[in-house]
């Protein structure tokens, strides 16, 4: 049984361009959340889908969007990157059911110079 | 704002000797409440977690946590640590109604033999 699945492992960006992260969830589970981990700190939640919509956000600004596909994987994207967006980027997977608990991916380390 | 609050940023032990680590969160109502491991190289793992009933659970690896309603509280422990049990340790709440997971700054565990 699979886990939940990140790609890629490691991202290099420069300020002002454009990134798409990649997540599958765990078999059986239909709700994918993101979370931002800046070095030194807990993860922060950036949104959740469920149903190819979004859920609920966290306080991000709209250069944070996201898409869920039919067979619940989900894409983040960043647009006009930041210095300040660079951290691990973490997606957790959930069913609707039982959303409070969640499964992390391994996450992907982005790097913005 | 909702907030949760980990007072040891790192932790240093010998094995055997008896680990608590603090959690306090921000929430007037109701809240689940987590404690993830993230071992050296390895994804947020779920260690424990407490949605309702007992306030003592416990979770894997011989840990516990105790949630106190009064001091709004959840601290892990375990009675004798391992040297395996060197890691980063992150609380979490979920407010009731909600789905995302706010996670407190982390605390380092290091284990020595």
């Amino acid at each position: 049984d699979a886990g939940v699945t990140q790609s890629p492992t490691h991202l290099i960006k420069t300020r002002g361009q454009q990134v798409t992260l990649r997540c599958s969830p765990k078999s059986g589970h239909d709700t994918v959340s993101w979370y931002q981990q800046a070095l030194g700190q807990g993860p922060q939640f950036i949104f959740q889908y469920y149903e190819e919509e979004e859920r609920q956000r966290g306080n991000f600004p709209d250069r944070f969007s996201g898409h869920q596909f039919p067979n619940y994987s989900s894409e983040l994207n960043v647009n006009a990157l930041l210095l300040g967006d660079s951290a691990l980027y973490l997606c957790a997977s959930s069913s609707r059911d039982r959303v409070e608990t969640q499964y992390f991916g391994p996450g992907t380390r982005l790097l913005v110079l | 704002a909702q907030s949760v609050s980990q007072h040891n940023h790192h932790v240093i032990l010998s094995e055997a000797a008896s680990l608590e680590l603090g959690c306090n969160y921000s929430y007037g109502g109701t809240v689940n409440l987590f404690w993830y491991v993230q071992y050296p190289g390895q994804h947020l793992q779920l260690l424990l977690k407490y949605f309702s009933g007992d306030p003592l659970v416990k979770g894997i690896k011989g840990f516990e946590a105790e949630f106190i309603k009064s001091k709004f509280s959840f601290n892990l422990r375990k009675p004798s640590v391992q040297w395996s049990d060197t890691a980063e340790y992150f609380c979490a709440v979920m407010p009731y109604n909600t789905d995302k997971l706010i996670f407190g700054t982390g605390t380092r565990l290091q284990v020595f033999p």
